[in-house]
């Protein structure tokens, strides 16, 4: 059964450094979002492309964090630096496409630690 | 704005009981609605969705859920719950994009 893949599962790092994390959508999904988890939270979007192409990115704070998905296959979402706040787990989902009607399929996320 | 409320932060449930967790939304239009499941240190599992149509939805692992438009509800049901169902339980709304709007979650405890 196809699945999203993310990397790593787990990363520890400290205040001001900078962290990457990956995500591989299932193939041919188009839609691909990231999510952040805060402990005790539901997840809360940050960015969502389609293909190459960012859809939605209101919510991402674009003074540390960034994302790319160049061939509009895999992606990385990036922080630098990061911050004792950004400790969560990042969540990565795809989709066929953006339609209201697309189950979203989740991968296992990354926890992060910021110490 | 949308949003989703799940009143219940934790309920634990003896094994064999029938199981309901909560959950009301704030949406204008007609709602798509979600519950998944999340295991510790694990993404989140589809459980069952409501697009249209009868409002009383089935899912896997034997979940069910009703969609009440008069009371803004979308309750999560179990007829008898299992010592693997313990996990976190989120419902969700698809918001004015398609990004998910998602609740607090409620963790369920199953005792034995």
């Amino acid at each position: 059964e196809a699945e999203v893949a993310q990397s790593p599962r787990y990363k520890i790092t400290e205040k001001s450094q900078a962290v990457a994390f990956w995500c591989d959508p299932i193939s041919g999904h188009a839609t691909l979002y990231w999510y952040r988890q805060i402990l005790g939270q539901g997840p809360e979007l940050l960015v969502q492309f389609q293909d190459e192409s960012v859809v939605d990115d209101s919510q991402l704070p674009k003074d540390r964090f960034s994302a790319e998905r160049l061939k509009g296959v895999d992606s990385t979402l990036k922080i630098q630096p990061a911050e004792l706040g950004d400790s969560a787990m990042y969540l990565c989902a795809s989709s066929l496409v953006g339609g209201s009607n697309n189950e979203q399929f989740f991968g296992p996320g990354t926890r992060l630690t910021v110490l | 704005a949308q949003s989703v409320t799940q009143p219940d932060i934790h309920i634990t449930v003896s094994e064999g009981a029938s199981l309901e967790l909560r959950c009301n939304y704030s949406y204008g239009a007609t709602p798509y609605l979600f519950w998944y499941v999340q295991s510790p240190g694990q993404g989140l599992q589809l459980l069952l969705k409501y697009f249209s149509g009868d409002t009383l939805v089935q899912g896997i692992k034997g979940f069910e859920a009703e969609f009440k438009r008069s009371q803004s509800s979308f309750n999560l049901r179990k007829p008898s719950v299992h010592w693997s169902d313990a996990a976190e339980y989120f419902c969700a709304v698809k918001g004015a994009g398609t990004a998910l709007i998602f609740g607090k979650g409620t963790t369920l405890s199953v005792s034995s």
